[in-house]
């Protein structure tokens, strides 16, 4: 079945450090893959997307995120991490036409200062 | 860019009863919308695929007596959850594709008492 893998349950970092969350799906073909984040009390909301074209990209809020193919990745990356940054991000993909998107178990991120 | 808009935002109500979900795309029409619930701690699990003006497609373990699905017009989706029982606490979340992707509704935090 496919599925979406995030290894990290809770990443605790000090403001300004880096940043890097694993994403790992196992579809096979063509693949769309997303990273969403869902602020405290909020909903969730888009941070980037790869659909084709350059591998490595760029969303809101100085995040990135890198699709490589022969790994089955799409990991997330912030250089320099603020307070705000904490959340839970969930990575996500799918095949194509309407199909739903089917979600990693998430990521919580606690930033402290 | 594109809204979805999800009402009530959160219901508390007694066991035995009927709850009812909205979930609307405000600015463009979907044809498909898609119905995740979310356990504390734990990833987006979807439920069903609602289709204008067909039967929604449930995810097995999913009681399609119990979660009512009507997706009567291209921009209005409705979630009921009948017979309501504790363990039917959770946070539910629509999501309908758009030009630019998904986009979520706020969720709705369904409190059974």
């Amino acid at each position: 079945a496919q599925s979406v893998s995030q290894h990290n349950h809770h990443v605790i970092l000090s403001e300004a450090a880096s940043l890097e969350l694993g994403c790992n799906y196992s579809y096979g073909g063509t693949v769309n893959l997303f990273w969403y984040v869902q602020y405290p009390g909020q909903h969730l909301q888009l941070l980037l997307k790869y659909f084709s074209g350059d591998p490595l990209v760029k969303g809101i809020k100085g995040f990135e995120a890198e699709f490589i193919k022969s790994k089955f990745s799409f990991n997330l990356r912030k250089p320099s991490v603020q307070w705000s940054d904490t959340a839970e991000y969930f990575c996500a993909a799918l095949n194509s036409g309407n199909t739903p998107l089917v979600f990693g178990k998430g990521t919580r991120l606690s930033v402290i200062a | 860019g594109a809204v979805v808009s999800q009402h009530p935002s959160r219901v508390i109500c007694k066991s035995g009863t009927s709850v009812k979900i909205e979930c609307r795309s405000l600015d463009f029409q979907a044809t498909t919308m898609f119905w995740y619930r979310q356990f504390p701690k734990q990833s987006l699990m979807l439920m069903a695929t609602s289709n204008e003006g067909s039967k929604a497609t449930y995810e097995q373990g999913v009681e399609k007596d119990k979660f009512l699905i009507n997706h009567a017009s291209l921009t209005l989706s409705t979630l009921t959850v009948t017979s309501a029982h504790p363990e039917d606490s959770s946070f539910y979340i629509c999501s309908a594709k758009d030009s630019n992707g998904y986009t979520f509704g706020s969720g709705t935090r369904l409190t059974v008492v």
